[in-house]
């Protein structure tokens, strides 16, 4: 079965730092490219970050640049988010998905998500 | 990048058909072919419905169905079931240092 398992995430103050993961089965992970994508409280959804499958070519939305890193490790299939620096506006629910191909936005494979709250 | 302009809500009854309009600019919808649409259940991922303007995943129902006219795409639900009742979000690959966006998101109600 193909699928994706977000961990990882829960509380942490703001200018803290945190780090989620997202476990691959079912398919060959180093193949695609993957995505994290976060939706805040009651809001709608805004792409975070992608990596590419082959070169680890790395894309950040401006409202994470330098201060999010994604990365892979395909021997483990799994993806991570290193987060730091982090802002209350940053509490989100992050979901990691699988894109069908690059550079197509088709993301076919999502996890369940896992929360993360900024707040003192 | 901004994101894409969705109306808040869409209504149907039943068995008709409804419309969802997406709007961008000639950065992303206008000139690329890398549109997808996702249905949310509340407290649920969301699922890819179409992609790459007008193609269907394996599995999902040809009630559904992609389109594209200049800088706006359009997502059509036919015999609209209660069952689809749920946010649905556009998405385009754009030509920005970002390379993907989303739109604001649309409400659905089944009457």
């Amino acid at each position: 079965e193909v699928q994706l398992v977000e961990s990882g995430g829960g509380l942490v103050r703001p200018g803290g730092s945190l780090r989620l993961s997202c476990a691959a089965s079912g398919f060959i992970f180093s193949s695609y490219a993957m995505s994290w994508v976060r939706q805040a409280p009651g809001k709608g959804l805004e792409w975070v970050s992608s990596i590419t499958g082959g070169d680890d070519t790395t894309y950040y939305a401006d409202s994470v640049k330098g201060r999010f890193t994604i990365s892979r490790d395909n021997s483990r299939n799994t993806l991570y988010v290193q987060m730091s620096s982090l802002r209350a506006e940053d509490t989100a629910i992050y979901y990691c998905a699988k894109g069908r191909y690059w550079p197509s936005n088709a993301f076919d494979i999502w996890g369940q998500g896992t929360m993360v709250t900024v707040s003192s | 990048q901004s994101a894409l302009t969705q109306p808040a809500s869409v209504s149907g009854s039943p068995g008709q058909s409804i419309t969802i309009s997406c709007t961008g600019t000639s950065s992303d919808i206008g000139n690329y072919n890398y549109v997808s649409w996702y249905q949310q259940h509340p407290g649920k991922a969301p699922k890819l419905m179409i992609y790459d303007v007008s193609n269907r995943p394996s599995g999902v129902s040809n009630r559904f169905s992609g389109s594209k006219s200049g800088n706006t795409a359009s997502l059509t639900i036919s015999g609209l079931q209660a069952e689809d009742e749920a946010d649905y979000y556009c998405s385009s690959y754009t030509s920005s240092s970002t390379p993907y966006v989303f739109g604001t998101g649309t409400e659905v109600t089944v009457l």
